[in-house]
């Protein structure tokens, strides 16, 4: 079985600040990790994946993700936000021979205020 | 960026009738998949299909549920009949390749059974 959990529903932060939203996995395997983004009313958007080699990925609009297999972690990371980067945000796994299915975390919702 | 469409953004009907929700995936994807979110759960896999055919269903995928995307056209859902669980945003996604590749996300449709 897999699981992702994202431990923050909601975050609050200043623009400028630095932000750094959680997600932990449960695979027995070596996963492949992805984080995508949802602007309001719109549909959900790539940001970046793990697959291997590099612990630390970078995406786009500068979004970066950490790969910590020692605690199971795939946290997303930027410095600074910006306003424009309110959104809700989902982690996801893949797990290999696993037909390419995804299974997402909950979402953290984050709010940076300007 | 390429994007995929879903038609329609929000469906009404009554238990016990057929509903067909369809997709319209980016035009060279191979990979098509559904998603179903619950309102305040995480999404959830349904199914994903490939050169005609299911590859995975999950326990979510009931009897009830049938895909298939004729001739190269909308990839699509149908759920005969339908239940009151069944109310909920069901995600359309699409990807070039299979394993560990990004899949581009429609903007769901709203499917509420009476």
């Amino acid at each position: 079985a897999q699981s992702v959990d994202q431990p923050d529903a909601h975050v609050t932060l200043s623009e400028g600040a630095s932000l750094e939203l959680r997600c932990s996995y449960s695979y027995s395997a070596a996963p492949y990790l992805f984080w995508y983004v949802q602007y309001p009313g719109q549909s959900l958007q790539f940001l970046l994946k793990y697959i291997t080699g590099d612990t630390v990925v970078k995406g786009t609009k500068g979004f970066e993700a950490e790969f910590r297999k020692s605690n199971s972690s795939f946290n997303l990371k930027k410095s600074p936000a910006h306003w424009s980067d309110s959104a809700k945000y989902f982690c996801a796994l893949e797990g290999g021979g696993s037909n390419y299915k995804l299974t997402f975390g909950k979402g953290t919702l984050l709010t940076v205020t300007p | 960026g390429p994007k995929v469409l879903q038609i329609p953004s929000h469906q009404i009907i009554d238990m016990g009738q057929m509903v067909t929700l369809n997709c319209d995936p980016v035009s060279n994807h191979l990979y098509f998949y559904w998603y179903k979110q619950i309102l305040g759960q995480q999404m959830e896999f349904l199914v994903n299909f490939y050169n005609g055919k299911v590859m995975e269903k999950s326990k979510l995928f009931k009897d009830q549920f049938s895909v298939e995307r004729p001739d190269g056209s909308y990839f699509t859902l149908k759920i005969q009949p339908t239940a009151l669980e069944d109310s909920a945003v069901y995600f359309c996604a699409s990807s070039l390749m299979g394993g560990y590749a990004e899949q581009f996300f429609g903007p769901g449709t709203r499917l509420t059974v009476l």
